[in-house]
């Protein structure tokens, strides 16, 4: 089955101590990025990823940083995290081409809460 | 990128077809208009996208004005798993483009 997969689901972590969420995809897509969902304000994009080794920032990468060592994996790093930071992140993946030619799949979520 | 605008919520008889407009009175020439929905506080689910014809797949249609200043997503049956957040974007087809998600409309089907 096509997926996305993001662990942990659920993480409730202190301030400062570093953390790491995993994100997945088994569809041979080339697009990765992450998104942060906070009420109120939409989707916002983290930072995105065209291609193994290729990362780029978003529109709030602030305090998070990405890898894309491998195509099917793109971690999402808080290496000093902050309560700012608690919020609902997505994962998400779509072959190399336009939009219109490939809709983006979404990953399940992780809640994130930083105490 | 071009702003979108769609009502905060509304409501939909289980079985009628569920009507959602969206405004995009600034989108360019090279834009399409995209929808996608959330259930809950799952992951993000893409619907449908079209240029400037009408658009129908298996689980929507979408109208678009000759104009191309709004467009409607039709969900001809709705049914209560309906229920959901639908979002309306407007985007280039660039690979590199990012999709800016707005508040969306809060559908709620009623049985």
């Amino acid at each position: 089955e096509a997926q996305v997969t993001q662990n942990p689901r659920y993480l409730i972590t202190v301030t400062g101590k570093k953390l790491t969420v995993t994100c997945s995809q088994n569809m041979n897509h080339e697009y990765m990025s992450w998104y942060r969902q906070d009420p109120g304000l939409g989707l916002r994009q983290i930072y995105y990823s065209m291609n193994v080794e290729v990362t780029d920032k978003g529109d709030v990468p602030e305090g998070y940083k990405v890898s894309r060592k491998e195509k099917r994996n793109f971690p999402l790093i808080l290496e000093s995290p902050s309560p700012n930071q608690t919020s609902l992140y997505f994962c998400a993946s779509r072959m190399k081409g336009g939009l219109t030619r490939q809709p983006q799949h979404f990953g399940d979520g992780t809640r994130l809460s930083i105490l | 990128d071009a702003k979108t605008t769609q009502p905060t919520s509304m409501d939909c008889a289980e079985g009628r077809a569920a009507n959602l407009p969206c405004n995009h009175s600034t989108i360019s020439g090279n834009e399409y208009v995209y929808w996608y929905r959330q259930i809950h506080s799952q992951g993000p689910q893409y619907i449908i996208h079209g240029l400037k014809n009408n658009e129908t797949n298996e689980m929507a249609s979408l109208i678009i004005t000759e104009d191309r200043k709004s467009s409607t997503l039709i969900l001809p049956h709705a049914t209560l798993r309906d229920t959901a957040v639908y979002y309306c974007i407007v985007s280039p087809d660039n690979y590199g483009q990012n999709f800016v998600f707005g508040p969306g409309t809060r559908l709620s089907v009623l049985p």
